[in-house]
């Protein structure tokens, strides 16, 4: 298995554009998570997923963000606008059960707004 | 959820055992402790949990004091390879808890 794929790995978009990262879980994993990592506030869970409904989205941020997981296989993360402050890692995770630990993460979106 | 307090960062030698420690002063009964790494550049990757028990697996052992309050993660023979951050994160192991990881310990292995 290929892991969690993430795309793009670097983005840099110019402030008030809209912005989509995408994730690909592990084929049968059925948790699904988005985190953010900055240098201030390390790696924040945003969103979790299960069975492709979203149970938790206590941590985006704000109306901006958005995410789906309209199949097993894919979910996206959207920020309409972006802002500068939006500049960080994200990372998408996925787990083999309904836990938030031995989670497999992707790589990672680096994202940057000017 | 627990919360957890870690050392900002560590120096070790290589080829030294590394003792990464934790504490976590208000772990519930039911929560475990479970250790991430965050190698430079990568998203964090699992390393090993316990709840009461001495844990050992094939990349550390995980200590956990007999009142639970604090935990060790030791890597037995540090390699340059293993400069990365330790996240130690509390939490239930059935069902969903949010987790945040905190900043972690950054551990730098020395040559």
């Amino acid at each position: 298995d290929a892991g969690v794929i993430q795309s793009p790995r670097h983005e840099v978009t110019e402030m008030g554009q809209e912005v989509t990262l995408r994730c690909k879980p592990i084929s049968g994993h059925n948790s699904l998570f988005w985190y953010r990592q900055t240098m201030m506030r390390g790696l924040e869970l945003l969103i979790y997923f299960n069975n492709n409904v979203p149970i938790d989205d206590s941590g985006m941020p704000e109306d901006r963000f958005s995410a789906k997981m309209p199949n097993a296989s894919f979910s996206t993360l959207k920020i309409q606008p972006s802002e500068p402050r939006d500049s960080a890692v994200y990372f998408c995770a996925s787990s083999p059960r309904a836990l938030n630990t031995e989670a497999f993460f992707g790589q990672g979106t680096r994202l940057t707004v000017v | 959820d627990a919360k957890t307090t870690q050392p900002t960062s560590m120096d070790c030698a290589e080829g030294r055992a590394a003792n990464l420690p934790c504490n976590h002063s208000t772990i519930s009964g039911n929560e475990y402790v479970y250790w991430y790494r965050q190698i430079h550049s990568q998203g964090p990757q699992y390393i090993i949990h316990g709840l009461k028990n001495n844990e050992t697996n094939e990349m550390a052992s995980l200590i956990i004091t007999e009142d639970r309050k604090s935990s060790t993660l030791i890597l037995p023979h540090a390699t340059l390879r293993d400069t990365a951050v330790y996240y130690c994160i509390v939490r239930v192991a059935g069902g969903y808890q949010k987790v945040t990881f905190g900043i972690g310990t950054k551990l730098q292995v020395i040559p």
